[in-house]
């Protein structure tokens, strides 16, 4: 089974601090996504990875920064946290190739106060 | 660019009544379309895909969907529900990336 694997259920962050989220596979895919899950919104995606080093903003990029430095991790960071990025974070792999599902990690929620 | 929207945030049906999630699709390209299930504080996971060949795709726990391209939707639907299928469930778009709708949430009465 492919495991998708997020560093924490739940974090409580202060405003201003730099926050790391850390997600790992263990299935070599190519493909690594960061979105965010809010109440009416659905998911949206805040950046994607194809590739080790590379990476593409999604629809809300604003606030958050990626780094794919090995192909099977994932981080997303928080350059300085604000109230408004409370939410549940969820990190997905896929194989690539637009016809493959993700697979996703069991999220974290952050909190910033 | 690529897009769903799902009609109704909200379903409730008693169990054992016909489940209808409704999804619409837009996308400038042949579309990937799947649907998803998320359970309390839990991640997602696949239902089932539509990539090619038959529109009339089954999935797991007694689901299917129907790709229609001519209405550009992806409705999911399950004869009887049970209890158990009580949880939100995503339409989602494939392209270079992977779109979301913003989720339908399903009540189960007894």
């Amino acid at each position: 089974d492919v495991k998708v694997t997020q560093s924490s259920r739940y974090l409580v962050k202060r405003t201003g601090e730099k926050v790391f989220l850390e997600c790992v596979q263990d299935m070599d895919h190519e493909n690594m996504f960061w979105y965010r899950q809010d109440p009416g919104l659905g998911l949206r995606l805040i950046y994607f990875s194809y590739d080790v080093k590379m990476k593409e903003k999604g629809d809300i990029p604003e606030g958050y920064s990626v780094s794919r430095e090995k192909k099977e991790r994932f981080s997303l960071i928080l350059e300085s946290a604000s109230t408004n990025q409370t939410s549940m974070y969820l990190c997905a792999s896929s194989l690539g190739g637009m016809n493959t599902e993700a697979f996703f990690g069991q999220g974290t929620r952050l909190t910033v106060v | 660019a690529q897009s769903v929207t799902q009609l109704g945030s909200h379903v409730s049906v008693s169990e054992g009544a016909l489940v209808l999630l409704r999804c619409n699709y837009s996308s400038s390209v042949p579309p990937y379309l799947f649907w998803y299930v998320q359970y309390p504080n839990q991640g997602l996971q696949l239902l089932l895909k539509y990539t090619t060949g038959a529109t009339l795709v089954k999935g797991i726990n007694g689901f299917e969907a129907e790709f229609k391209k001519s209405e550009t939707s992806f409705h999911l639907t399950k004869p009887s529900a049970h209890m158990s299928d009580a949880a939100e469930y995503f339409c989602a778009v494939s392209a270079t990336d992977m779109r979301f709708g913003a989720g339908t949430r399903l009540t189960v009465k007894p």
